[in-house]
């Protein structure tokens, strides 16, 4: 069974850090991008970032470029994101996806981590 | 504002079909990247429901089917249930320097 477990959400001030991790199982981890998307309250999905398989390409929204880096260990089949200078807009809860499909296989979400940023 | 615009909100009543539009541009979708539909209830993981513009994962149901033309997709949803009541994205990337994916705004369907 396919699993993506998030973790690292909570309460943060604005201008701190935090860093989510997702620890993936029951799939070759290696054989897929993976990527964090977040929902803000009462609002749609918005992709945030992407790694490519190795984690040497990396993709982001405009509106965290700068600001968030992700990262994956695939010894610990383990997927981040660094989030630094957080603001008020960052709160939403985030979820990590592998949103690559191959061979009928993938479009994996995580159940989420919900991220406050509050002073 | 995202780079794939969908409907707010469609319904129709158990037992109809209802229509979802994912309207992009030369740069996703007419690009020819593929589309993706998700059903969505918020606070849950988002569901796969159709991936590569026309493809069910297995176990989804034959009432769900998509469909590419253009820079243009859609979601069929036939037999309405009061269990397809949630929210629907549509995805694909992006070639822009604004983007590398996208998701549509999202349609909330109301089975009525």
């Amino acid at each position: 069974e396919v699993q993506l477990l998030e973790s690292g959400g909570g309460l943060v001030q604005p201008g701190k850090s935090l860093r989510l991790s997702c620890a993936a199982s029951g799939f070759t981890f290696t054989n897929y991008a993976m990527s964090w998307v977040r929902q803000a309250p009462g609002k749609r999905l918005e992709w945030v970032s992407s790694t490519g398989t190795s984690g040497d390409t990396t993709y982001y929204a405009d509106s965290v470029k700068g600001r968030f880096t992700i990262s994956r260990d695939n010894s610990k089949n383990t997927l981040y994101l660094q989030m630094n200078s957080l603001r008020g807009e960052d709160t939403a809860l985030y979820y990590c996806a592998a949103l690559v499909v191959v061979l009928g296989a993938g479009g994996w979400w995580g159940q989420g981590t919900l991220v406050t940023v509050s002073s | 504002q995202s780079v794939l615009t969908q409907p707010p909100s469609v319904s129709g009543a158990p037992g109809q079909r209802v229509t979802i539009s994912c309207t992009g541009s030369n740069s996703n979708i007419g690009a020819g990247y593929d589309v993706h539909w998700y059903q969505h209830l918020p606070g849950t993981a988002p569901k796969l429901l159709i991936y590569a513009n026309n493809n069910r994962p297995s176990g989804v149901p034959d009432r769900f089917s998509g469909s590419k033309s253009g820079t243009s997709a859609s979601l069929a949803i036939t037999g309405l249930q009061a269990e397809d009541e949630a929210d629907y994205y549509c995805q694909s990337y992006d070639s822009s320097m604004s983007a590398y994916l996208a998701f549509g705004g999202g349609t909330q369907l109301t089975v009525l």
